[in-house]
Formats: structure tokens, C-alpha cells, sequence
């Protein structure tokens, strides 16, 4: 059993703050990280792929690294907006099988 | 819109019955997952067909199936349905085997009697 965390399980903060969360995966058998958000009421949407040790992604004011050798990955939202809130989830590919294995996500607010 | 369909938007059955459930992936993509999202749980991974055969299999009941038709559209069948297996089922697709973006449908919410 592939074992994906994530923390804080949830966060709120105030409009303006940067905030970061962790995926921690084995790190073993790598061969994917994926990074989805996922806002109430709506699909999953993804947000970065990350396939190399120190890859850095970034789209607008969210950031991602990779840290393959020690099993983590971080995400940054840097000055969080109230459209910012919704659940950041991690998937875990690895080498051996095709699925992906998620973790519980942090469910970040964002207050104005 | 990520391109994924997925019919019906909402089924409300009784414990006993069959059901299935529909997705069609965006065009092009040859990859499709099943995941449930039960009650306070996270995404939990069902299965995934790549060009019509089955290449991964997660935690999948017994009384769950699913195939990839020819034209890459892919079915759910959820049979001798119970209480516990109302929940939210995404289907989402991909290009490639793994490791590609998933591009998730809007879901279907089950709901047993």
C-alpha cells in the first residue's frame, strides 16, 4: 500500500498572506507527482506534473517543487486571494503501476 | 470544461440494483480512470483502461466492473448496489498510459436507498 500525506489537512488564512503546503510520497519508484485543485462543487483540476528531482513549476502565484530523493513536494500560493480556496490534493505515480495514488489534500480559505 | 463527459450527473437507485455509469474521455485522450469519492473520504482509485484494456486496478469491489468500448468510451457497472456505495464517481482521462495530466469529467453522484 502506497502511503501519500499531506499537511496541514487544512489551513485559513487572511487575504494577502503566502501560505505552503507538503506532499510527502514514497520515495521509492518514482515516476510522477501530479498537483490537482479541486474547488467545492467542481472536478479536480490539475495544476502541475512533475517527473524530475528539483523540477520547479509555476502558473501565476502558485509554485510547486520536487523533491524525489527524500519523497516531498511543496506547494506555494503566494499573497492567497478568497478565489485561491479550495482543496490541493497530490497524486503519487509510481514505476510499478499506472494508478495514481492521492493523498487526503489541504483545504486551504481563504478570508477577504 | 475539460472535455471529459460524464452521464448521468445524478442516479438515485436502490440497494439490490445495477447501475452503470458512462464516461467519454476528450478527444484524443486514449486513457480513462474511475475513482469514487465517498462521504469524507478522499479519491480513492478504481481502475483505469488504456486503448480499450485494463492496465491498472485499484481497490475495486468485486461486485464493480468496467470496460473501454472501441470508440474509447468507458462504462461503470456497479451491481448488488449497497447503502455504502453511494458516493461521487469521477472518471477522468488522459493521453498517455501515466504519468500524463488528468483531465477529470463533472462526476456522478450515487445515491442508494
Amino acid at each position: 500500500i502506497l502511503n501519500v500525506e499531506q499537511s496541514p489537512q487544512s489551513l485559513h488564512v487572511q487575504e494577502g498572506d503566502s501560505t505552503n503546503f507538503t506532499c510527502s510520497f514514497p520515495s521509492s519508484n518514482f515516476y510522477a507527482l501530479h498537483w490537482y485543485r479541486w474547488e467545492t462543487a467542481k472536478s479536480p483540476e490539475a495544476l502541475f506534473v512533475m517527473t524530475l528531482n528539483g523540477d520547479e513549476k509555476k502558473k501565476g502565484r502558485i509554485s510547486a517543487t520536487l523533491n524525489t530523493k527524500e519523497g516531498y513536494s511543496y506547494l506555494y500560493i503566494k499573497g492567497s486571494q478568497p478565489e485561491d480556496s479550495a482543496t490541493y490534493l497530490c497524486a503519487f505515480i509510481s514505476t510499478n503501476a499506472g494508478k495514481s495514488t492521492f493523498g487526503d489534500g489541504t483545504t486551504l480559505t481563504v478570508k477577504p | 470544461d475539460s472535455g471529459v463527459t460524464q452521464t448521468p450527473k445524478h442516479l438515485i437507485t436502490a440497494t439490490g440494483q445495477r447501475v452503470t455509469l458512462r464516461c467519454s474521455p476528450r478527444s484524443g485522450d486514449l486513457s480513462v480512470y474511475w475513482y469514487q469519492q465517498s462521504l469524507d473520504q478522499g479519491l480513492q482509485f478504481l481502475i483505469q483502461y488504456y486503448n480499450g484494456e485494463e492496465r491498472a486496478k485499484g481497490n475495486i469491489l468485486e461486485r464493480f466492473s468496467a470496460q473501454q468500448f472501441p470508440d474509447l468510451h468507458s462504462e461503470l457497472n456497479l451491481s448488488s448496489l449497497e447503502l455504502g456505495d453511494s458516493a461521487l464517481y469521477f472518471c477522468a482521462s488522459s493521453v498517455a498510459y501515466r504519468g500524463d495530466t488528468q483531465y477529470f469529467g463533472p462526476g456522478t453522484r450515487l445515491t442508494v436507498l
